[in-house]
C-alpha cells in the first residue's frame, strides 16, 4: 500500500517568514495529492490539492509542488501569519482511498 | 448546504454499552468514509462505503460496524469498546467512489471516551 513520508514534524517560523512542508510518497499510482491544515479540536480542512498531472499550483500565500519522477511533494505558506499556526497533513490518494503523512505542528510567532 | 455533520459532538461509554455515532451529508457525494484520529496522529481509515456498499475495511475490529441506510447518512455502531479506543471519529464524504481527483470533506468529528 501508500507510504506517506512528512518532513519536518514541527516547524517554528517568524511571522512574516516562509514555511516549506515536504512530503514523499511510495505509491507511484497515487494521482492526487491534497493538503490538510487542523486547528486544535478542529476538523481537517482542506487548505490546496494538486492532480498528478500538474506540476505546481497556487492560492494566494500557499502554493504546493509535485515532482512525479521523485515521488515528492511540497507545500509553500508564504508572509505566515499567527492564524496560520496549526497541523499541517499532506496526503497521497490512489483509487480514492487517501493516506496521511504524520503531520507538521507549525508554529508562527509574532 | 456544503457541510458534513456528526452527532454526538463527545461521547462517554462504558465496555459494555452499546453506541452509535451518526454522520450526515446533503451535496450528493456517493463515498463517505469513517476515520479515526489518536492525539497527534493523522487520520486512519477505517471504512470506505461507495454507493452505500461498503467497499473497504481496513481490517477493523468487529466491535465497530458501519452502517450506510441511505446516501446521505452513515453511522458507526460501537459495542464492547476498550478504552484504548478512545479517540476522535472522523467522518468524511467525496463525490465520486474510486479513481483520483477524489477531495474529501471533514465532519467535525466525535469525540469518544471509554471508561
Amino acid at each position: 500500500g501508500e507510504n506517506v513520508e512528512q518532513h519536518p514534524s514541527t516547524l517554528s517560523v517568524q511571522e512574516g517568514d516562509s514555511a516549506v512542508i515536504k512530503c514523499t510518497y511510495s505509491d507511484s499510482a497515487s494521482n492526487y495529492f491534497p493538503w490538510y491544515k487542523q486547528e486544535l479540536g478542529k476538523r481537517p480542512q482542506l487548505i490546496i490539492d494538486i492532480r498528478s498531472n500538474v506540476g505546481e499550483k497556487k492560492d494566494q500565500r500557499i502554493a504546493v509542488t509535485l515532482n512525479k519522477t521523485a515521488k515528492h511533494f511540497s507545500l509553500h505558506i508564504t508572509e505566515t501569519q499567527p492564524e496560520d499556526s496549526a497541523v499541517y497533513f499532506c496526503a497521497a490518494s490512489s483509487w480514492g482511498k487517501l493516506q496521511f503523512g504524520a503531520g507538521t505542528q507549525v508554529v508562527v510567532t509574532p | 448546504d456544503t457541510e458534513v455533520t456528526q452527532t454526538p459532538k463527545h461521547l462517554v461509554m462504558g465496555m459494555t454499552n452499546k453506541k452509535s455515532l451518526k454522520c450526515e451529508q446533503h451535496m450528493g457525494h456517493r463515498a463517505m468514509y469513517w476515520y479515526k484520529q489518536k492525539a497527534k496522529k493523522p487520520p486512519e481509515l477505517m471504512f470506505v462505503y461507495s454507493y452505500e456498499k461498503l467497499s473497504i475495511n481496513e481490517s477493523v475490529p468487529s466491535r465497530f460496524s458501519p452502517e450506510c441506510p441511505n446516501s446521505s447518512l452513515l453511522n458507526l455502531h460501537l459495542h464492547a469498546l476498550q478504552p484504548e479506543d478512545s479517540a476522535l471519529y472522523l467522518c468524511a464524504s467525496s463525490q465520486n467512489p474510486g479513481g483520483g481527483y477524489n477531495e474529501q470533506f471533514f465532519g467535525p468529528g466525535t469525540r469518544l471516551t471509554v471508561l
